[in-house]
């Protein structure tokens, strides 16, 4: 079953912040984090593995809470490239299969 | 990071036709790819995993017998759509992973196939 992310879109103005969640009704054995341009291929954020966990990467931070089988991805001080769809990417222990949510569109203006 | 090449990059082809799709890992064997699809402002959703040497496995609802899918060596993958037709028309991209579980999932460069 697909993971839902919320908000569904996003509007930021250069220097705002933001959150996506992404939310599975599932176990996860971890989540994956994805920027896709229009007409382009996913674009690797970052991995989280354990419950709690947290990573970084430049301004773009995630955490994991493997109870809630939920993340977060935290966008601060945006920049007009973090436009783009955002998808989380879930998968279940035992299987590497990689299932996407529903996707998160972030519009970052001047 | 590991590269995915996927070819060709946009296909037109008439409704009844056959269209094939590669997907080559070019720096890493990958026993295991996965074919994804995706319709307009929509996520990608999972068709099928395709394993080397053996039959690929498909997600409910794909009708395996329209979408083939051949992973004849550790580095070449294919996905055919057979007797094509305008609802098959849709943005296809191949994934694959260095190791099964624990790193990242890299992507073709997705194939935007346009039935007519």
């Amino acid at each position: 079953q697909q993971p839902v992310q919320s908000p569904q879109a996003v509007i930021l103005r250069e220097g705002e912040d933001a959150v996506i969640n992404c939310s599975s009704s599932k176990a996860l054995y971890s989540v994956h984090w994805y920027r896709q341009k229009h007409g382009e291929a996913p674009v690797f954020l970052m991995i989280l593995l354990k419950g709690g966990e947290q990573k970084g990467h430049e301004k773009i931070s995630a955490s994991f809470n493997e109870k809630k089988q939920q993340s977060s991805l935290y966008l601060t001080a945006s920049q007009l490239s973090y436009s783009g769809t955002y998808f989380c990417g879930t998968e279940r222990a035992g299987t590497d299969k990689l299932i996407f949510g529903t996707g998160t569109r972030l519009q970052v203006f001047p | 990071g590991a590269v995915v090449s996927q070819h060709p990059s946009r296909v037109i082809c008439k409704s009844g036709t056959s269209v094939k799709i590669e997907c080559r890992s070019l720096d890493f064997q990958a026993t295991t790819m996965f074919w994804y699809r995706q319709f307009p402002k929509q996520s990608l959703m999972l068709m099928a995993t395709s394993n080397e040497g053996s039959k690929a496995t498909y997600e409910q609802g794909v009708e395996k017998d329209k979408f083939l899918i051949n992973h004849a060596s550790l580095t070449l993958s294919t996905l055919t759509v057979t007797s094509a037709h305008p609802e098959d028309s849709s943005f296809y991209i191949c994934s694959a992973r260095v190791d099964r579980e624990n790193t990242e999932a890299f992507f073709g460069q997705g194939t935007r196939l346009t039935v007519v």
